[in-house]
């Protein structure tokens, strides 16, 4: 069964940079995932597409900031220079046949 | 500017029925899958269902599936949700989206209770 697991929350300070995880279930290491932000009161917005080679494609205007990146089952979005409006909820998304699945979205406060 | 606007949430008493409405702008609807996703205020997002190009494939979470249905009209670059049958637990969020990257609409309220 294709699942996403995210950890539910990360914290990180002001101008420091926060890594978070989106793992994959067993036998879906090669799939290609997507992480929305949704800020507090917000609808989502896309961030960007993760390849299972670490490559990654931006949505337009997203800052460079942030940047993404794989590991075997392992998705990763690094956001660096912590700005206080970074803090949100960040859902890891992928592609089954015809449906969506996401992950269980990880809470980033910046301390 | 790519836009999706949501319409046609509201209250309704368990058992009735809603059509939520998704109109598109700035690319070409008729070229795009379109998905509907739900969200419980508070809580996470949840696939909810799709409409493929031309209509003629959908498909549905089971715990929405014999009561939704989408449907789009490409002329009108609309994608229409029909919710059926309406549980308390249907209350979320309702939002469209299409597209890779993803773009998202705002999102309807739909709140179900007697």
């Amino acid at each position: 069964q294709l699942v996403l697991t995210q950890s539910p929350s990360a914290s990180a300070s002001l101008g420091a940079s926060v890594k978070l995880t989106c793992t994959l279930s067993t036998g879906h290491s090669n799939y290609a995932i997507a992480w929305h932000q949704q800020q507090p009161e917000k609808g989502p917005r896309s961030l960007m597409k993760v390849n299972s080679d670490g490559s990654y494609r931006k949505g337009d205007g997203i800052p460079d900031r942030f940047s993404g990146s794989s590991s075997g089952a392992e998705r990763y979005l690094t956001i660096s220079s912590l700005q206080s409006d970074d803090e949100a909820d960040y859902y890891c998304q992928t592609w089954g046949p015809g449906h969506w699945v996401f992950g269980g979205g990880t809470k980033l406060t910046v301390l | 500017e790519v836009q999706l606007v949501e319409s046609g949430g509201g209250s309704v008493q368990p058992g009735g029925s809603l059509r939520l409405s998704c109109a598109a702008s700035g690319f070409t609807f008729s070229s795009y899958w379109m998905h509907w996703v739900r969200q419980v205020p508070g809580k996470g997002l949840v696939w909810v269902s799709y409409i493929n190009k031309d209509g003629s494939r959908t498909d549905y979470a089971d715990s929405v599936k014999g009561r939704f249905t989408a449907s789009r009209d490409n002329g009108k670059s609309v994608v229409y949700l029909q919710m059926n049958s309406l549980r308390v637990d249907d209350t979320s969020i309702y939002y469209c989206a299409s597209g890779d990257p993803t773009n998202w609409g705002q999102g309807t309220l739909v709140t179900v209770s007697s």
